[in-house]
């Protein structure tokens, strides 16, 4: 399975609504996760089985998807929020999306 | 709380072998697999391989078969990536992350170790 992720990097503002898209080459029972990574700091795990909110994350993140096609979605986009995003399905990891500050 | 503390930063030298250690605590050691993966400057995160710490069983990426060996060690809740043959393109940060929900492999990893950073050159 390979995944692609787009945009690869998007500007925004604070405040914004970010969604970042991410497909699968094929349809599998795999669930998919999303992480988000900052320089310097190891990988935090935002959402797991495509749609659930690892604990401690806030709300303003979802994960949304099925068969090939999946979505991450921040809602009100905040300071600490600028990153990079991955998602992940079974070994394989995509390309990630930075998000970074208009 | 839940803590993954790994090895500190290696200069290793093309050829060589490289061992990093990740010690576990707050939880079960036993019933969650751990994985280790890579992120080469400017890249992206790898996926390297996987121990079930509960008698060392192990797979791997296939780029990696032949000179990736994991092992665990329950007396120290710890496990230990050892990747041999080393080039320049191995130099990266090497984290270890534990299988969030036990005795299962969904591939979703919580927590990280803090990274190790191995430099490979001459």
């Amino acid at each position: 399975i390979q995944l692609t992720q787009s945009p690869s990097s998007l500007s925004a503002s604070l405040g914004d609504r970010v969604t970042i898209a991410c497909r699968a080459s094929q349809s599998s029972s795999s669930y998919l996760s999303w992480y988000q990574v900052k320089p310097g700091k190891a990988p935090k795990l935002l959402i797991y089985a495509t749609s659930s909110l690892q604990s401690g994350v806030p709300s303003r993140f979802s994960g949304s998807g099925s068969g090939t096609d999946f979505t991450l979605t921040i809602t009100s986009l905040q300071p600490e929020d600028f990153a990079t995003y991955y998602c992940q399905q079974s070994y394989t990891f995509g390309p990630g999306t930075t998000v970074d500050i208009k | 709380q839940v803590q993954l503390v790994q090895s500190g930063a290696e200069v290793k030298k093309p050829g060589a072998s490289v061992k990093v250690s990740c010690k576990a605590s707050g939880y079960s050691f036993t019933r969650h697999y751990m994985h280790w993966v890579r992120q080469a400057p400017g890249q992206g995160l790898e996926w390297m391989g996987i121990i079930n710490p509960d008698g060392g069983s192990t797979s791997s990426a296939q780029k990696f078969q032949g000179r990736l060996t994991m092992t665990s060690d329950t007396s120290t809740s710890t496990v230990y990536m050892e990747l041999s043959s080393l080039t320049s393109e191995d130099t990266a940060v090497y984290y270890c992350a534990r299988e969030f929900a036990p005795v299962s492999i969904n591939n979703w990893y919580d927590p990280w170790g803090q990274g190790t950073l191995v430099t490979v050159s001459s």
